[in-house]
């Protein structure tokens, strides 16, 4: 599976739009893009996934460049809830690999 | 639904003892996972079962077996447990990806076992 590379942190105020980017400039053509976020010690919770297009769901947003190497995750109004890791892993098998994700805080 | 159980949630264990973490799934997915987390790291596979009947490796096995019991189950068993283990156990499940359609398949994770070895 491709590695990815995200910011370590992030900051967002309340209400606002939190636009999370993340690199695989590796990523395969079979390979998805998933994104996954963990509140506190919980498991993590899948948000969304895309191939080739953008993506939309209750939750987000995924828009992935056109040639794959990069992604972005938005949250459209960001809440205090919404302050978690946020995971971006590329992968197209069974060995899905977590990195360090980003530490997203949401701030009023 | 109760979607992933693990048990137990919490768990003190003395060096060189052993234990089974158990993983109990209800949404007839196929794959199934074990990942470790350590204090503000990511996750790390350490084993996975694709289908009922199989097992393999992940990134970090040694020191651990794994046990696809049914469809339903899997077990995660730490023969020798030792302080490098303290970590807390995620399970999770998927559909698989069969044949040429790989991806496109979230998963599902449990709420963790916090396991602590002295």
């Amino acid at each position: 599976d491709a590695k990815t590379t995200q910011p370590t942190s992030m900051d967002c105020a309340e209400g606002r739009a939190a636009n999370l980017p993340c690199n695989h400039s590796t990523i395969s053509g079979n390979e998805y893009v998933y994104w996954y976020r963990q509140i506190h010690s919980q498991g993590p919770q899948y948000i969304i996934h895309g191939l080739k297009n953008n993506e939309t769901n209750e939750m987000a947003s995924l828009i992935i460049t056109e040639d794959r190497k990069s992604s972005t995750l938005i949250l459209p109004h960001a809440t205090l809830r919404d302050t978690a890791v946020y995971y971006c892993i590329v992968t197209g098998g069974f060995k899905t690999i977590f990195g360090a994700g980003t530490r997203l805080f949401v701030k009023a | 639904n109760a979607g992933v159980t693990q048990t137990p949630k919490f768990q003190v264990l003395k060096t060189g003892q052993s234990m089974t973490l158990q993983c109990a799934q209800d949404m007839n997915h196929n794959s199934m996972y074990w990942y470790r987390q350590d204090p503000g790291m990511g996750l790390r596979l350490i084993y996975y079962s694709a289908s009922e009947g199989t097992t393999d490796k992940g990134e970090v096995p040694n020191g651990y077996n794994v046990s696809r019991l049914n469809k339903r189950e899997f077990s995660l068993r730490l023969e020798s447990a030792a302080p490098s283990q303290t970590s807390v156990y995620f399970c999770a499940s998927s559909e698989s990806r069969t044949g040429g359609e790989l991806g496109g398949t979230e998963a599902f994770f449990g709420q963790g076992t916090r396991l602590t070895v002295v």
